[in-house]
């Protein structure tokens, strides 16, 4: 079975940090491109970050950008967010997600085929 | 940046067709693709490149985008079908391409 596990939200106080993981099952995960989502809550989707498939190429919303650093360890099958000078409004469930790429007649695309159930940070003091 | 925007309800009786719009600037020259939220749950893609149904997701989904418009549209609609859904798409038209999420539309099945 296919499966994206995330584990190591918490209540962590503005400023500080947390490491967040995810353990990818059932699939090649060396062979796709993955991302975390956040959603605050209450509020909508928000794509947080994105790394290919051996990590070379990595990319930020701009308001987690020189914060957030996100990894990957295909050996461990595994994704990481490091969250650093966290804000009250880094509060939110955060998803991994794996991406799948397609290309087209309007040109390449990605989207998220595969959801983990998602772990909680509440940054608050 | 590019937006997305859906408008935050939509309420529909059972057996009728709900159809959920995703405005965007020349949206039809991207592929959209569409997501189901359950409360409590994590997403569950739904419609992907405009509309094509993963596997498992009824026939009863569809999709459309052309122009400044993406649709979602649930026909037959069941009461298990209540439930957000959003809109994505890829933003590759500039140096810091991103992932976009339309604002979120609430189904409610009178």
């Amino acid at each position: 079975e296919v499966q994206l596990v995330e584990s190591g939200g918490g209540l962590v106080q503005p400023g500080g940090s947390l490491r967040l993981s995810c353990a990818a099952s059932g699939f090649t995960f060396s062979s796709y491109e993955m991302n975390w989502v956040r959603q605050a809550p209450g509020k909508g989707l928000e794509w947080v970050s994105y790394i290919s498939s051996s990590g070379s190429t990595i990319y930020y919303a701009d308001s987690v950008k020189g914060r957030f650093t996100i990894s990957r360890d295909n050996a461990k099958n595994s994704l990481y967010l490091q969250m650093n000078s966290l804000r009250a409004e880094d509060t939110a469930v955060y998803y991994c997600a794996r991406d799948v790429y397609g290309s087209g007649s309007k040109g390449y695309y990605y989207y998220m085929d595969v959801w983990g159930k998602g772990t909680t940070v509440t940054v608050s003091s | 940046s590019y937006v997305l925007t859906q408008p935050p309800s939509v309420s529909v009786a059972p057996g009728k067709t709900a159809r959920i719009t995703c405005g965007g600037n020349n949206i039809g020259s991207k592929s959209v693709h569409w997501y189901q939220q359950k409360p409590g749950q994590a997403p569950v893609l739904v419609i992907y490149y405009d509309s094509d149904r993963p596997s498992g997701i009824p026939e009863r989904f569809s999709g459309s985008n052309s122009g400044n418009t993406a649709t979602l549209t649930i026909s037959r609609v069941e009461a298990g079908d209540e439930a957000d859904y959003y809109c994505q798409v890829w933003d590759s038209s500039s140096d810091h391409p991103r992932d976009v999420f339309g604002t979120g539309t609430k189904v409610t099945v009178l």
